[in-house]
């Protein structure tokens, strides 16, 4: 079946360092989604991708949609203590009138004040 | 207006035990899916919803786990015999489409513990 990868598997900063993430895949998707889980929460949508190259910004946050359809990363600048959480990538494809979504394994992501 | 809602949200059981986790996605929303995470790691699919179609049950791991959904709205999902290694988060999610843009909104989860 599909599988995601996500690297790096954790990440520790020091707070103002930018940050960068990427999530490969075996398949293609038509989406990608990009999450973010706080401990004891459900992860929350914060990008999402449509189009082959390209290129979307929530804020600090950047994301890009792989040419290849089976990439993507994320990079968050000037890193914060409250970004501190499990960031998802995700695959969305469109199958028989219904959205499938698959999540990588996650990057863990500390910052150092 | 309101998230998504999920109910216990903790839940201990014992082994062999039935449990029925409830959530209740955002309003007017139509699809609706069922995710699991153990401790430390990533989520698992288990189950989707999509109107009145046939739900995708491909991700549930055993014919202990089923879920129904009752009028497109709220969902239950119902495990029987519990095992420890049930022992999970269970998230539910409720998803739109607003001018093709996708949305999906993850309720608080509901932490199982089979002892």
């Amino acid at each position: 079946g599909q599988q995601l990868n996500q690297s790096p598997q954790s990440m520790f900063i020091q707070e103002g360092e930018d940050v960068s993430m990427n999530c490969t895949s075996s398949s293609i998707f038509n989406t990608w989604l990009w999450y973010k889980q706080e401990p004891g929460e459900g992860p929350v949508l914060l990008i999402a991708l449509y189009k082959a190259g390209e290129l979307t910004s929530n804020g600090r946050l950047t994301a890009q949609f792989g040419i290849t359809r089976k990439d993507s990363f994320l990079n968050i600048s000037a890193s914060i203590p409250s970004d501190v959480g499990i960031y998802f990538c995700a695959g969305l494809e469109w199958e028989t009138s219904y959205d499938k979504v698959i999540f990588g394994p996650g990057t863990s992501l500390s910052v150092i004040p | 207006g309101a998230g998504v809602s999920q109910s216990p949200s903790n839940k201990v059981t014992e082994k062999g035990k039935d449990v029925e986790l409830r959530c209740d996605p955002i309003s007017g929303h139509t699809a609706l899916y069922w995710y699991r995470q153990s401790l430390g790691q990533g989520l698992e699919f288990l189950i989707y919803f999509q109107g009145n179609s046939a739900p995708d049950k491909s991700g549930l791991p055993s014919d202990r786990f089923s879920a129904e959904r009752t009028g497109g709205s709220v969902s239950t999902l119902t495990i029987q015999r519990t095992q420890q290694e049930d022992s999970a988060v269970y998230l539910c999610a409720s998803s739109t489409r607003t001018s093709g843009a996708y949305e999906q909104y993850f309720g608080p989860g509901t932490r199982l513990t089979v002892t």
